[in-house]
């Protein structure tokens, strides 16, 4: 069963343009939210994590809104460039050192 | 430097063998894990090393014995590999747990034939 759903499975955004990727949890006891970008041939990186305390937090251009109620959770790519083309995962964790990753979504920044 | 290595790179081989992948981090992390991405790219955890110590073990065939030396090395051996077994393992480190920066090697394509 999968614990954290990601949408949509891919995007292409032109260069410029916001990119936005959504996250839905379930288990109301994950209280760690980090996003994981992936190049093709490497391994995931962390890009920025937020935890529910707050509902947002940006980092350069990246940013996570976080809603705790509905349960959701968003990485916004303000001013998306072609570097950007990679493979998002939202991830979640509850305490218990598993991190449960969404099947990641591909954005395409095209020219 | 690289942070998280492992080797090989690729793995190419035939059912029933065995095989081992090596891992080391030379973070000075305590907590290492071994992750499974299957060709849709799920990631899914496989193991989890603290100090030397497994503190998880993600319901995996335990033709599957992950191995530590020290808590800078975390190596995965496989035995009588299948056609499943396919796929990027790739091994990762962090501080103390997952909800600090996991550092990711570059993952082994493991293709058996």
């Amino acid at each position: 069963q999968q614990q954290v759903k990601q949408s949509p499975q891919s995007l292409i955004v032109q260069k410029g343009g916001i990119s936005i990727i959504n996250c839905a949890y379930e288990n109301t006891a994950f209280d760690y939210f980090p996003w994981y970008q992936q190049f093709p041939g490497k391994g995931p990186a962390l890009l920025i994590a937020i935890r529910p305390d707050v509902s947002e937090k940006k980092e350069g251009r990246f940013t996570i809104s976080f809603n705790k109620s509905a349960k959701q959770f968003s990485l916004h790519i303000m001013d998306s460039q072609p570097g950007d083309s990679a493979t998002y995962f939202c991830a979640a964790n509850g305490g218990n050192n598993r991190l449960a990753f969404g099947k990641g979504n591909q954005v395409v920044v095209i020219p | 430097d690289t942070a998280v290595s492992q080797t090989p790179k690729y793995l190419v081989t035939q059912m029933g063998n065995d095989k081992s992948i090596k891992c080391e981090q030379n973070l000075g992390h305590d907590t290492m894990y071994w992750y499974k991405q299957d060709s849709k790219k799920f990631l899914k955890i496989m193991f989890s090393y603290n100090n030397k110590e497994l503190i998880i073990n993600e319901t995996v065939p335990n033709r599957f014995s992950p191995k530590s030396p020290d808590k800078a090395h975390l190596n995965l051996h496989i035995n009588s590999l299948e056609l499943g077994d396919s796929a990027v393992y790739f091994c990762a480190s962090s501080p103390t747990g997952v909800d600090e920066k996991l550092f990711f090697g570059s993952g082994t394509q493991l293709s058996v034939l």
